[in-house]
């Protein structure tokens, strides 16, 4: 399968500390995304990785890949309430679709 | 901001009915998509729709699902004779095409589907 699979599965931080999750993939890809889905809701776009970048800036993310590895990392840096969502890599391969993986909870404590 | 919309929002039907889930995609998008999500589980990919036909389907997409774009605007979701294990959210998404960069897709909210 070629879908991303995301990593820590759920993350609890304090308000204003840093959020790091990762997505690790199986096959080589055109790029790779990172959505956010508050509770309910549809998926959101945050940020697109070329396989031939790196790294990425966002505001407040920051976004790597590592395609030696097969890798890519999320940072939400000094986090919000309102940061509290999932968060899902996608990858993809083909212009068709995007294969998303299971997600990190992420909860964010004030 | 241009959005995908999905109705309903929420439906619940009895196993063995027929279902259509309705969307809208953003109106100058050529690529379509369903996806669903089982409550706490990843986002499955279960078909893909340009140029007035399906491009891919996953292994999920069986028989009992059908995909059409009648009067191009709505782009609909038929789920033939329900089964318990179709309850989750479907998300709607679009693209604009290939030709606007990389495949960033807009999604709607969601219809969850309940089936009983």
């Amino acid at each position: 399968s070629q879908q991303g699979e995301e990593d820590p599965q759920a993350l609890s931080i304090q308000e204003g500390e840093n959020a790091t999750m990762n997505c690790s993939y199986k096959t080589s890809i055109n790029n790779l995304q990172w959505y956010r889905q508050n509770s309910g809701r549809g998926l959101v776009h945050l940020i697109l990785i070329r396989s031939n970048e790196r790294e990425k800036h966002s505001g407040r993310l920051r976004v790597t890949l590592d395609t030696s590895k097969k890798s890519s990392s999320l940072l939400i840096t000094a986090s919000r309430a309102a940061d509290t969502a999932s968060y899902f890599c996608a990858t993809d391969f083909n212009d068709y679709k995007l294969s998303f993986g299971a997600g990190t909870t992420v909860t964010v404590r004030a | 901001e241009p959005e995908v919309t999905q109705t309903p929002s929420h439906q619940v039907t009895q196993m063995g009915q027929e279902v259509i889930l309705r969307c809208v995609p953003i109106s100058n998008h050529l690529y379509f998509y369903w996806y669903r999500q089982i409550l706490g589980q990843k986002v499955e990919f279960l078909v893909s729709f340009y140029n007035n036909e399906i491009s891919e389907k996953s292994e999920i997409f069986d028989d009992q699902f059908s995909v059409e774009r009648p009067d191009g605007s709505n782009f609909t979701l038929k789920i033939r004779s329900t089964k318990l294990e179709d309850s989750a959210m479907y998300f709607c998404a679009s693209f604009r095409g290939a030709r606007s960069g990389a495949n960033v897709l807009t999604f709607g909210a969601g219809s969850r589907l309940t089936v009983l």
